[in-house]
């Protein structure tokens, strides 16, 4: 059982490049997030999907797009970086099914630098 | 939107002491209040968390209250100890997945 699992560990970026990053859960959970987290802000919600298919904003959507591809899978995609989005990103899952919250369990993040 | 305070940014407290991080919400739609602890370069997990129809819950070392009222919940740390140290997360949000917000964190330090 490998929680939630992101793709890459690390990656440097130009201005104006794109990239993906991909985010996999393996315990059933219905809804996915995406966060960053930058230093003496805590934790960000850029978007969150509640179930397959759907997807909503979070506090700081600007920039970022997100697909659901499936249950498992939850992808972050910035069309074009910008150095202002130099942070750590966290994907999350949590089973909200019953429609009450439960522990969100986290990735191990991905460090973004975007020069 | 929600907003969610927490203080004291940065607290140091001798092993064996308690520590009390406080946090402040604004919508009172919220109805669960989890804490995160994130140690150095790893990711955040859950240590204890609350719902609105609860006042405290404990788990050994640690407890949460909840004032609904005054909108404020609260971690307390007992005996303290060198592996408690770490960034500490409050967070608040209403079901269903909508307005998810964690406060700014809190670093402790406990000093041996």
């Amino acid at each position: 059982n490998a929680g939630v699992t992101q793709t890459p560990k690390f990656q440097v970026l130009k201005t104006g490049q794109s990239m993906t990053l991909q985010c996999a859960q393996d315990m059933n959970h219905n809804s996915m997030y995406w966060y960053r987290q930058d230093p003496g802000m805590g934790l960000r919600l850029i978007y969150y999907s509640a179930s397959e298919g759907t997807t909503d904003k979070g506090e700081v959507p600007n920039g970022y797009n997100v697909s659901r591809l499936n249950k498992r899978e939850f992808s972050l995609r910035l069309e074009s970086a910008a150095p202002s989005q130099t942070s750590v990103y966290f994907c999350a899952s949590s089973d909200t099914s019953g429609h009450l919250y439960n522990e969100q369990f986290f990735g191990p993040g991905t460090r973004l630098t975007v020069l | 939107g929600e907003n969610v305070e927490q203080h004291p940014s940065t607290l140091s407290v001798q092993e064996g002491d308690s520590a009390v991080i406080k946090c402040t919400y604004s919508d009172s739609a919220s109805n669960y209040f989890p804490w995160y602890k994130q140690e150095l370069g790893k990711r955040p997990q859950l240590i204890i968390d609350i719902r609105s129809n609860v006042g405290e819950k404990k788990d050994q070392r640690i407890a949460v209250t909840l004032n609904k009222t005054a909108k404020h919940f609260s971690l307390h740390i007992t005996e303290t100890q060198p592996e408690d140290s770490a960034v500490y997360f409050c967070a608040a949000s209403n079901n269903y997945g909508q307005n998810f917000v964690f406060g700014p964190g809190t670093r402790l330090s406990v000093l041996p």
